[in-house]
């Protein structure tokens, strides 16, 4: 199974901060890469696919970045809505995994 | 627009089954994929198993082979997700969720609300 490595783990940051997040695949996944925004009780909201392609509705300041087996989330400007649960997702193979989730915080 | 909505929360004792329905609407069924996605309390995401609605065809992540069965409920025209053989690890909440247009991209893209299964004596 690709074993998709997230980090951090968890981050404090504030309002207007410029954020970026980073994930690793145990094995080349080319750009089959997607992230995904949780908050606390609800069902995850798909942000971006393919690496970079920004799904409809979400904002510009999510982007993405990487290839191969290293990729980044990055929030360019922080909003208050934005402090959720971040997950990656290697879409590549099955079995499909996650990484294990950055927690953005309020510092 | 695009809804997913499933049923309710069960309580279950370990060694039953829970069955956990999925109905989407506002789009053509036979079009997308759906998966199931589970999350324990306070853990990340674990993919379980995908269905093509139009063929019935499945596939499941290894360590549920032989417990979890996803099939296609065309008298409500529902996906529904059957653990069987349940144990306290497996309480969770348990979400559908529908892949992208045109094919099995191994995406989620629309999401249930979610269903939380306990299992508890």
């Amino acid at each position: 199974d690709i074993q998709m490595t997230q980090s951090p783990s968890s981050l404090s940051a504030s309002v207007g901060d410029r954020v970026t997040i980073t994930c690793r695949a145990s094995q080349n996944i080319r750009t089959y890469v997607n992230w995904y925004q949780q908050k606390s009780g609800e069902a995850p909201k798909f942000l971006i696919y393919g690496v970079s392609g920004l799904q409809s509705g979400v904002p510009s300041r999510f982007s993405g970045s990487g290839s191969g087996t290293d990729f980044t989330l990055t929030i360019s400007a922080l909003q208050p809505e934005d402090f959720r649960t971040y997950y990656c997702q290697q879409s590549f193979t099955s079995p499909l995994t996650f990484g294990g989730g950055t927690r953005v915080e309020i510092k | 627009q695009v809804q997913l909505v499933q049923s309710g929360a069960e309580v279950k004792q370990p060694g039953a089954s829970v069955r956990v329905s999925c109905r989407p609407s506002g789009y053509n069924l036979n079009n997308y994929y759906i998966h199931w996605v589970r999350q324990a309390p306070g853990q990340g995401l674990e993919w379980m198993g995908w269905i093509n609605p139009y063929s019935g065809a499945t596939k499941y992540a290894e360590q549920f082979q032989g417990r979890v069965t996803v099939a296609w409920d065309l008298s409500i025209s529902a996906a529904y997700m059957e653990l069987s053989r349940l144990r306290t690890d497996d309480t969770a909440i348990y979400f559908c969720a529908r892949d992208l247009v045109g094919g099995l991209h191994y995406s989620f893209q629309f999401w249930g609300q979610g269903s939380l299964v306990t299992v508890s004596s």
